[in-house]
């Protein structure tokens, strides 16, 4: 597609509840990312991919957080029994090869829970 | 440890006047990357400049114009004859080589004033 896509654009969720946010990279970008931003903040890294391998999920803020990407393209990021604090944007960017070239983001989910 | 500081929070201008946000960065690497980027309304990230710390040039594109200073850690960005549509939240950040996060400022909320 011609840029980064992310579903949904909005999620409101019960605490307690599961959900899953998804990320549509640029086609044929290796690298993609995914960022956490709470209101009036900047984004904050929370996991890498290159094609289906996860380099680093040092960002995760919890067991609660897992993110997959397992044909090496449209990736997930899963969050379980959702608290209040999980509430934010969640940005995900696709770059052609790590941050050497230029990440492209998407318009991000944004993640109510009640 | 990496950090980005950006000590407006918000400013706002009158349209045509020219303006200068502020970014300032910690890192012990000798080799990192340095981005801005611009968040509109509609909350994607875009894209403005990756700068390599081996490169002290200051850059011009447009109206918009970087100014990266070694000896006092800033990476300045300035808007020349702004306009309305300039309006956003601009985000500086700083990569460290081999590292593959962008680490991000709290950003600059900018309002263009008609």
């Amino acid at each position: 597609g011609a840029g980064v896509s992310q579903s949904p654009r909005y999620k409101v969720a019960k605490r307690g509840q599961d959900v899953a946010l998804r990320c549509d990279p640029i086609s044929g970008h290796v690298s993609l990312f995914w960022y956490q931003q709470a209101l009036g903040q900047g984004p904050e890294f929370l996991t890498y991919f290159q094609n289906e391998a996860q380099l680093d999920k040092s960002g995760l803020p919890s067991d609660r957080f897992f993110a997959e990407r397992p044909e090496g393209s449209v990736s997930t990021l899963k969050i379980q029994r959702t608290q209040q604090e999980d509430s934010a944007v969640y940005l995900c960017a696709s770059s052609l090869e790590g941050l050497y070239t230029e990440a492209f983001f998407g318009q991000g989910t944004r993640l109510t829970v009640v | 440890a990496q950090k980005v500081t950006q000590a407006q929070t918000e400013i706002s201008v009158v349209e045509k006047e020219d303006v200068t946000l502020d970014c300032v960065y910690e890192t012990r690497d000798t080799t990192y990357y340095l981005f801005w980027y611009k968040q509109p309304p509609s909350g994607e990230l875009v894209f403005l400049i990756r700068r390599n710390s081996f490169d002290e040039q200051n850059e011009i594109s447009g109206r918009y114009s970087w100014n990266f200073q070694k000896s006092t850690s800033s990476f300045n960005f300035t808007i020349t004859a702004s306009q309305v549509v300039d309006s956003a939240v601009y985000f500086c950040a700083l990569s460290e080589a081999l590292d593959d996060k962008i680490i991000f400022g709290k950003g600059t909320r900018l309002h263009i004033l008609p």
